[in-house]
C-alpha cells in the first residue's frame, strides 16, 4: 500500500467547472504539498500546508490533519489548467512520499 | 534570479557505466533534494541535502549517491547503470529542507541502452 493516495487518477472537466483532487495519506507528516507537472516534465509547487487552508487565485488546498486527508480544489477551470496535479507528504524523517498523480484534462 | 538549473539535460549511457548529474540550486536556498521519475509514474524521493549533509535517503540501493558542496550545488551519482535506471531525474531546492516549498529544476532525462 502507498503512503499517499490520489483520487481520482484521471479527470475530464468542461471549462469552467469546479474540481477537486482528494489526497489521504498514512504516515505522520510535518508538510504536504501540491505539485503540478505538465507534459515535458516541469514541476511547479502550487501549496505547501501543514495545517488549514491556503487560496492562490483559482487554486484552493485544504488538509485536515487528524483525518489524514487533503483536497485540492480549482474553481472556475480552464484548458490551461490540464495537467498532472501530485500530493506529496514529507515526514519528521525529511523523507518525501508522493502519490502517483491525478491527470486532469479541461475540454473547452 | 535564475531558477534551479540541472545539467546535462539529456544523455544516454550504457549498461555498467556511471553517470554524474548536477543540480544548483536557487541563489540562498541551502537545501537540494534529488528525484527519480520513470515515465509514467510519480517521482520517487532519492536524497535530500541541508548544509552539505545528508538529512534524507530514499530506498534506492547502493549505487546511488549525491554530495552537495560548499556552494549548494549537488551533484547525484550513479554506478553500474541498469536498464531500469532511465528516468528523469529532477533535482528541486528549498530554503532549507522538506519543510519549506521546494523549486524544481527541469530535470535530467537519462536514457541507459
Amino acid at each position: 500500500k502507498n503512503e499517499v493516495e490520489q483520487s481520482p487518477q484521471n479527470l475530464t472537466a468542461q471549462e469552467g467547472e469546479f474540481i477537486t483532487i482528494n489526497c489521504s495519506y498514512s504516515v505522520g507528516i510535518s508538510a504536504l504539498h501540491w505539485l503540478q507537472q505538465h507534459p515535458g516534465g516541469g514541476i511547479v509547487s502550487l501549496f505547501m500546508l501543514s495545517s488549514g487552508k491556503k487560496k492562490h487565485g483559482r487554486l484552493i488546498a485544504t488538509i485536515n490533519i487528524q483525518e489524514k486527508h487533503s483536497s485540492l480544489h480549482i474553481t472556475a477551470s480552464h484548458p490551461r489548467d490540464s495537467a498532472v496535479y501530485i500530493c506529496a507528504v514529507t515526514n519528521t524523517g525529511n523523507q518525501f512520499y508522493f502519490g502517483t498523480g491525478t491527470s486532469l484534462t479541461v475540454i473547452p | 534570479d535564475a531558477g534551479v538549473t540541472q545539467s546535462p539535460t539529456h544523455l544516454i549511457k550504457t549498461r555498467g557505466q556511471h553517470v554524474t548529474l548536477r543540480c544548483s540550486p536557487i541563489s540562498g536556498h541551502k537545501s537540494v533534494s534529488w528525484y527519480q521519475q520513470v515515465l509514467g509514474q510519480g517521482p520517487q524521493f532519492i536524497f535530500q541535502y541541508y548544509e552539505k549533509e545528508e538529512r534524507g535517503r530514499g530506498n534506492f540501493p547502493d549505487r546511488f549517491s549525491a554530495r552537495q558542496f560548499p556552494n549548494y550545488s549537488s551533484e547525484l551519482n550513479v554506478n553500474a547503470l541498469l536498464l531500469g535506471d532511465s528516468a528523469l531525474y529532477l533535482c528541486a531546492s528549498s530554503l532549507r529542507g522538506a519543510d519549506y516549498e521546494q523549486y524544481f529544476g527541469p530535470g535530467t532525462r537519462l536514457t541507459v541502452t
